[in-house]
């Protein structure tokens, strides 16, 4: 079983749509948590961090669920330059370990 | 700061020579990430280093592939000899502990023909 598992996607969405990602992780002594966005032919780039409590950026909110050991992301009111790979990122408590997931691939549509 | 800086951006090879990848850290960054990224199996965790000191490195592929950081601020990844399927981005990320927010470079793409 893979360390982060993401669903891949595409998910095609229409320019104002609300979309959600999940992702769950296997370690359960998994420490930190967080979404990077990763543009096509870049370097990937902290989206934002996930807290406990849920946390919110602007149109994006990330959850996370330590029973279950999944975090979610969604993001509303979808724009065209939201379009890119997110990447859910898990980092072990033992030795800084980050674990990157493959990626969820989103297509904003005009 | 520049950022993480990787050299060299493209490199092309033929099947057999050395690869030896190049990145140069943040300045104060204390951990060092290397990944291999490819379409089918993604971003992936080759090693990674603390403090100059190789922490964990069960994603290095094979004996071909061998890293070091001689330097605080210097790591370089190696690939001895190149085979096609080692094709890939290349990239080494840093960060500074215990903040974990990880700064990636802009990769090199390595292509072994």
């Amino acid at each position: 079983r893979k360390e982060v598992e993401q669903d891949p996607g595409p998910f095609n969405v229409p320019e104002g749509a609300t979309v959600a990602f999940n992702c769950t992780y296997s370690n359960s002594a998994s420490q930190s948590f967080f979404w990077y966005r990763q543009d096509c032919r870049k370097e990937p780039k902290l989206l934002m961090s996930v807290y406990s409590s849920g946390n919110e950026d602007g149109r994006f909110t990330a959850q996370l669920n330590r029973a279950s050991q999944y975090i979610s992301l969604l993001i509303r009111d979808s724009k065209l330059s939201d379009s890119a790979t997110y990447l859910c990122v898990v980092r072990l408590g033992d030795g800084n370990k980050l674990v990157f997931g493959a990626g969820t691939i989103l297509r904003v549509k005009s | 700061d520049a950022g993480v800086i990787q050299s060299p951006r493209h490199e092309v090879t033929e099947m057999g020579q050395e690869v030896t990848l190049r990145c140069k850290l943040i300045s104060g960054h204390n951990s060092l990430f290397w990944y291999r990224q490819t379409m089918m199996r993604g971003l992936e965790l080759l090693i990674y280093f603390n403090n100059n000191v190789p922490i964990d490195d069960s994603g290095m592929p094979e004996d071909r592939f061998s890293a070091k950081m001689p330097n605080a601020s210097f790591s370089t990844l190696k690939i001895q000899p190149s085979e096609p399927r080692d094709s890939a981005v290349y990239f080494c990320a840093s960060t500074y502990l215990p903040n974990t927010e990880a700064f990636f470079g802009q990769g090199t793409r390595l292509t072994v023909v």
